[in-house]
């Protein structure tokens, strides 16, 4: 069964880090572009970066750069996101999802993690 | 920066209707659309891609129409199940960037 399972949420102070991890099964890592979303309690979907399939090349939201990093280990069959400086408006589920091999809809998507910023 | 604006935000409907929600991209982005319904407490689903491509399982009631800067999603005959909010997505490959609608909440 192909899955995406991510970990690594929690409640974290302002100003505080998180790495958040997406372990995937039931597929090849190694073939497939990868990228996170986020939402906010009661908001729309909020893409917030990508990863191709080597870890070559990444890229972000506009608002999002300089605080978070993405990064791959396909060996270990991991995607994370590293993520820093957080800040109230960073509360949100977390979403890692795969880039379908045939197009750019994100085809396969986990379940979340939670990720609370508050003091 | 390519924006996309979504309406409507919210939608009344009732079993049998159909619906249509439009998504209109500030600059021309061809066919590089896609939608996804999420129902609460759950993550997105991939319906179309590719502004009019249905994804494998997804039933034939769920369409797609439009290039450019016009896109518009239509469900046939409102099913029960379809309840939920639809988000349209686009994005450019060079880099890969996305960007998503506001979404459309359908409700009872």
């Amino acid at each position: 069964e192909v899955q995406l399972v991510e970990s690594g949420g929690g409640l974290v102070q302002p100003g505080g880090s998180l790495r958040l991890s997406c372990a995937v099964s039931g597929f090849t890592l190694s073939s497939y572009e990868m990228t996170w979303v986020r939402q906010a309690p009661g908001k729309g979907l909020e893409w917030v970066s990508y990863i191709s399939t080597s870890g070559s090349s990444m890229t972000y939201a506009d608002s999002l750069k300089g605080r978070f990093t993405i990064s791959r280990d396909n060996a270990k069959n991991s995607v994370y996101l590293q993520v820093n400086s957080l800040r109230a408006e960073d509360t949100a589920v977390y979403y890692c999802a795969r880039v379908a091999d045939t197009n750019d809809g994100f085809d396969i998507w986990g379940q979340g993690t939670m990720v609370t910023v508050s003091s | 920066d390519i924006q996309m604006t979504q309406s409507p935000s919210s939608l009344s409907v009732s079993v049998g209707d159909r619906v249509t929600i439009t998504c209109q991209a500030s600059q021309d982005i061809s066919n590089y659309l896609n939608w996804y319904q999420q129902k609460p407490g759950n993550a997105p689903k991939l319906l179309i891609y590719e502004a009019v491509n249905l994804e494998t399982g997804v039933p034939s009631r769920f369409s797609g129409s439009g290039s450019g800067t016009e896109f518009t999603f239509t469900i046939s005959s409102l099913q029960p199940e379809d309840i939920a909010t639809y988000y349209c997505q686009q994005y450019d490959n060079l880099p890969s960037m996305y960007t998503f609608g506001q979404g459309t909440k359908l409700e009872i």
